[in-house]
């Protein structure tokens, strides 16, 4: 275990439906990101947030909002995704946001139909 | 732009044989490498990491290598195992604030009994 929980595990989503994914980081770190994850790809970085503020975002599509209520919890909420957004989704921390050693939940695999 | 790459997309080894996975970056400002063991469903686990300042670094069974010249990090694994099948990653970054991991694609490594 690294102390970075994520839920769902698996998700199974039509293109209209919405649905939200969850993460939560034991570790008291302060920063935490999202990952996209498909086949044969570099991880794509998503979002990262620092101390609850938002400080990156890849030209990510709407359809994707994240969400930081607090430092411990993150979530992705997801609405009208395509077929092409099925990958795994990963949560990461890190004690600040300065290029070091990032801890990986286990992921959230999205299959959208 | 700055890349990571890994030389090979999977690696097939004997049982007991050393195991030894490439990775190139291009960015010669970079100061902090990691490398990540991906098992099946599960999320990217820490292996080991190195800083600029050092040419080698060895964990249990692992031992990675840093040659800032040719911009080159290799992960070698003394007497592979069953359990060591998996997909490596290699990352890097330029550490400072708002500073984050850069990541290679990944290599699948396969033990053959």
């Amino acid at each position: 275990e690294t102390g970075v929980t994520q839920t769902p595990r698996h998700l199974v989503m039509g293109m209209t439906n919405k649905k939200s994914l969850k993460c939560e980081q034991h570790l008291g770190h302060n920063a935490m990101y999202w990952y996209k994850q498909s086949a044969k790809k570099p991880l794509e970085l998503m979002f990262v947030y620092s101390l609850e503020e938002r400080v990156e975002n890849n030209s990510v599509p709407s359809r994707f909002s994240p969400e930081c209520p607090n430092s411990s919890h993150l979530f992705l909420h997801l609405h009208t995704l395509q077929p092409e957004d099925s990958a795994l989704y990963l949560c990461a921390s890190s004690q600040a946001v300065r290029g070091d050693e990032q801890f990986f939940g286990p992921g959230t695999r999205l299959t959208v139909l | 732009g700055e890349s990571v790459g890994l030389h090979l997309p999977t690696l097939s080894v004997q049982e007991g044989d050393n195991s030894i996975i490439n990775c190139a970056y291009s960015n010669s400002a970079s100061d902090y490498f990691i490398w990540y063991k991906q098992e099946s469903g599960k999320g990217p686990q820490f292996i080991i990491d190195i800083r600029s300042n050092m040419d080698k670094r060895q964990g249990q069974r692992v031992t990675v290598l840093l040659n800032k010249t040719v911009k080159h990090l290799s992960l070698q694994i003394a007497a592979t195992q069953p359990g060591d099948s998996a997909v490596y990653f290699c990352a890097e970054s330029q550490t400072g604030a708002n500073s984050k991991l850069t990541f290679g694609k990944g290599i699948t490594l396969s033990v053959r009994p």
